[in-house]
């Protein structure tokens, strides 16, 4: 079965510094895909970053890059520039290969930015 | 930007009721999803729906759920008689083949 594990139940960030959120899972398979979701006070899941486990390269998205590890299994977050508005529950999220297959998510890292 | 809409954003409902929590999925995705997050604790998967029936369900989606596409738009969740601890919130959500899901803005559900 696959898991995914998320060690920082919280985490604080001063605006404009950069973050890193962690991300470990765990499967034998090799045909993957991994996310980060954002989860603001509002509660809408808005996808934040994806990465194909095939892909080598790290997936960027303006001020959200990931630090993928396959072989460690891992999956880091980092946030440049922190903005107010970043505050909110990060989701790492796994899912095989196959379109009906289901996302697994870790518990979440409440991130808050502070002025 | 193509959205996945659900309704009602909160719905209060009394234990032994029935609800139906509606979904409108993006239009051109075949893949349907609904999630349930109790607050405070993770995102749990609930089902999976492809091509007018269920291709996975978790032990949480037991007889007192059922799922429906009733027309070419809507994707239902049917919550017969709820408990107390279905008080959550709903999110459906919708993809097309291995891309990231796009989740809809959620209802959030209390059973009181």
């Amino acid at each position: 079965a696959q898991t995914v594990t998320q060690s920082q139940p919280e985490m604080s960030v001063q605006e404009a510094e950069t973050v890193t959120l962690s991300c470990t899972y765990d499967t034998s398979e090799s045909n993957y895909y991994l996310f980060w979701y954002k989860q603001p006070p509002s509660r809408q899941m808005i996808l934040v970053i994806r990465q194909e486990a095939y892909k080598q390269q790290n997936a960027t998205e303006n001020r959200f890059s990931v630090n993928f590890q396959k072989a460690a299994k891992s999956f880091s977050l980092k946030i440049s520039d922190s903005q107010l508005g970043d505050t909110a529950m990060y989701f790492c999220a796994f899912r095989l290969g196959g379109a009906t297959n289901k996302l697994i998510f870790g518990t979440g890292t409440l991130l808050a930015v502070q002025p | 930007e193509p959205e996945v809409t659900q309704t009602p954003s909160h719905q209060v409902t009394q234990m032994g009721q029935e609800v139906i929590l509606r979904c409108v999925p993006i239009s051109n995705h075949l893949y349907f999803y609904w999630y349930r997050q109790i607050l405070g604790q993770k995102v749990e998967f609930l089902v999976s729906f492809y091509n007018n029936e269920i291709s996975e369900k978790s032990e949480i989606f037991d007889d007192q759920f059922s799922v429906e596409r009733p027309d070419g738009s809507n994707f239902t969740l049917k919550i017969r008689s709820t408990k107390l601890e279905d008080s959550a919130m709903y999110f459906c959500a919708s993809s097309e083949r291995d891309y990231g899901y796009t989740f809809g803005s959620g209802t959030r559900l209390t059973v009181v």
